[in-house]
Parts: structure tokens; C-alpha cells; sequence
């Protein structure tokens, strides 16, 4: 069956533009989780959306950071006026429901702010 | 913050050797879970063992989870080079309303052939 997919693969930009990332889930998944790792790092948490409930959105790291999902299907992060910290992969991830407990990746999108 | 910390770094082996990695973790839990990554893309699932267990198998993998000491150890045995990757755990927080995980730094596992 499909995995979560994410677009782009690869997003390469200049800083001050802005990024939308793109992921859709497993379908039926009605947790969805943005991540984000630097270079030879774990993966940070940004944020969580669940089902109709307000998102946790407690690890993005500033303002330009923003996330949105509908409904239960697609979600898109937006970077807004970047920076070139901000390159790094970006993983989606999804799980049944937030006891779901085994999350499910998407293969991420490697973001280079020149 | 990131509440795991997996040692050692990076580890290189011969094919067939057995591989050995730790995380540690600061606060209570539900579950550790062990992920594995290639190339810097994604993570997939390796295994799930819950606070009250002490050790689970999964084919070659064997995790020891020890709730006292806040550490949990990954054994892959008799590796191949397709093993090569790097492995993380991930924890989740007691009582939190969410499924949030937090992973570790990882470990770099090169397996020669």
C-alpha cells in the first residue's frame, strides 16, 4: 500500500523566499507529525496535528514557521522568508491516531537556503 | 531539547559481527522505540518495547530496556552490510497528550564486507 509521500524531493532556494513543503499521509492516518533535521542530528519535533483538534505546534522554531492540514489528508509546511539555518530535511510522518505509537515517515524533503 | 543521547556515535564492524548500541534518556515513558535511517532520508520502524518490558526480539534485533537507569541498548547480531544506516531511538513522555516523539542523536552504523 502507499507510504506518505512528501514533494519536493529536493527544494533548492534563495534566502528572504519562502518554502511551502508538502505531505500527504497514509490514508486513514489521522495523526500527522513535521520533523526536522540538520545535518548529522537527530530530528527535532515541529508540529503535531490531530484529527479536528488544535495543532501542537509548541516545536516550531519561529514565526515564519507555519503548518497546515486538511481535514484528515494533506499537510504544507511553510518557511517564510528563509534563512540558511533553516536547510535541513524536513520529515513528515503519520501514525493511526496520537496512540497510534509507530509512526510512519515519508522519505523527507532536503531543503538548501543558499 | 533532545532527550535521547545514543552512544557510541558512529560504529564500524565486519559483516557477520554483532553490533551493540545505547540511548539514554532523561524522563519518564510509555514506550522506546528504535528507528532506523539511510542516506539521511526516512526513518522506518524497527521496534517498540514499553515501559513495563525489559527486553523484545524482532528477528536479529534484541532490545533491553532498563527503566531504572533510563537506558536501553540495540543488538543487531550477525550483520550484513545492507545494515549499514544509522539507528535512533525514540521516546515518548509519560502523561503527554500527544504522540510526540523524541529521538536521539543516533548512532552511524557502518557494517564492512
Amino acid at each position: 500500500g502507499a507510504g506518505v509521500s512528501q514533494s519536493p524531493s529536493n527544494k533548492v532556494t534563495e534566502k528572504g523566499k519562502d518554502v511551502e513543503l508538502r505531505c500527504d499521509p497514509i490514508s486513514g492516518h489521522t495523526a500527522l507529525y513535521w520533523y526536522r533535521q540538520r545535518l548529522g542530528q537527530g530530528l527535532e519535533f515541529l508540529i503535531y496535528f490531530q484529527g479536528n483538534s488544535a495543532p501542537d505546534k509548541s516545536g516550531l522554531p519561529s514565526d515564519r514557521f507555519s503548518a497546515e492540514r486538511t481535514g484528515e489528508s494533506v499537510s504544507t509546511l511553510t518557511i517564510q522568508r528563509t534563512q540558511q539555518e533553516d536547510s535541513a530535511v524536513y520529515l513528515c510522518a503519520s501514525s493511526l491516531d496520537y496512540r497510534g505509537e509507530t509512526q510512519y515517515f515519508g522519505p523527507g524533503t532536503r531543503l538548501l537556503v543558499l | 531539547s533532545q532527550q535521547g543521547e545514543e552512544d557510541p556515535q558512529a560504529l564500524s564492524i565486519q559483516e557477520g559481527e554483532n553490533a551493540t548500541m545505547n540511548c539514554s534518556y532523561k524522563t519518564s515513558i510509555n514506550n522506546l522505540q528504535w528507528y532506523r535511517q539511510n542516506s539521511g532520508r526516512g526513518l522506518v520502524h524497527l521496534i517498540l518495547i514499553r515501559s513495563n518490558e525489559r527486553e523484545k526480539h524482532s528477528g536479529r534485533l534484541r532490545v533491553t530496556l532498563d527503566t531504572s537507569k533510563k537506558s536501553s541498548s540495540l543488538l543487531i547480531t550477525a550483520s550484513r552490510a545492507a545494515d549499514t544506516a544509522s539507528y535512533f531511538c525514540a521516546t515518548d513522555s509519560l502523561g503527554g497528550a500527544t504522540n510526540k516523539l523524541i529521538f536521539g542523536t543516533g548512532t552511524l552504523l557502518a557494517v564492512q564486507p
